[in-house]
């Protein structure tokens, strides 16, 4: 199968850690990236490969690899991560991309 | 500044056609593959097609197979999408995002991801 999984939504009390989950087979062979979306903005990259974050993204985030789950965690949420979270990775053929469908973080 | 501007989204009729327009600028754009990527109101993120640097190799969605195309004039630093047959389920924002990609030594695969996206426009299909 080409498809990610996500839980549709996941809360987090403010300050407490938290971690998105994402399953596929695909992802035994290739890394998952990660994508921030706030209500009515383009996607951001906010961890990719192995666990690599872009310059601008807070160290609370961080990605793992397990088989075929990977995480994002967010350690001591803040207000301002509540947002929807995107998992995405290749497709069987390595050369299709397939996106989760999406976890949506409150932070209580 | 490393910027992605897309253009040419608007109202278009079931059956009716449409290109959009995405202007790079900061970054040597004949050096990255790009993709786009559409969310439907409401929903997730959907990626569409993809071309790498050069054109030689380009990749679709199944669900826009036969109906869209995507191109690049790097001369221009664009890329674009021409989008025919419409049915009303492509109605999305499309956002073009440039592709980085790097090999992983560990694992002999190359790590892949859309590091800059533009700010979407957005394509409405009704009649």
């Amino acid at each position: 199968s080409s498809e990610l999984t996500q839980d549709p939504a996941v809360s987090v009390a403010l300050g407490q850690t938290v971690r998105i989950t994402c399953q596929g087979d695909n992802l035994r062979t290739y890394f998952a990236s990660w994508y921030q979306q706030k209500p009515g903005q383009a996607p951001i990259l906010v961890i990719y490969g192995r666990n690599n974050r872009p310059s601008g993204i807070p160290d609370r985030f961080s990605g793992s690899s397990s088989g075929n789950t990977a995480s994002l965690t967010i350690t001591g949420a803040q207000a301002e991560d509540e947002a929807d979270y995107y998992c995405n990775s290749r497709d069987s053929s390595g050369n299709h991309l397939v996106f989760g469908g999406g976890t949506k973080l409150t932070v209580l | 500044e490393v910027q992605l501007v897309e253009s040419g989204g608007g109202l278009v009729k079931p059956g009716g056609s449409l290109r959009l327009s995405c202007a790079a600028s900061g970054f040597t754009f004949s050096s990255y593959n790009m993709n786009w990527v559409r969310q439907a109101p409401g929903k997730g993120l959907e990626w569409v097609s993809s071309i790498t640097g050069s054109s030689s190799y380009i990749y679709y969605a199944d669900s826009v197979k036969g109906r869209f195309t995507i191109s690049r004039d790097n001369a221009k630093n664009s890329l674009y999408l021409q989008m025919n047959s419409l049915k009303a389920e492509d109605t999305a924002v499309y956002y073009c995002a440039r592709d980085t990609q790097y090999y992983d030594i560990l694992t002999g695969h190359t790590v892949r991801y859309m590091d800059v996206w533009g700010e979407g426009t957005t394509v409405t299909v009704s009649s």
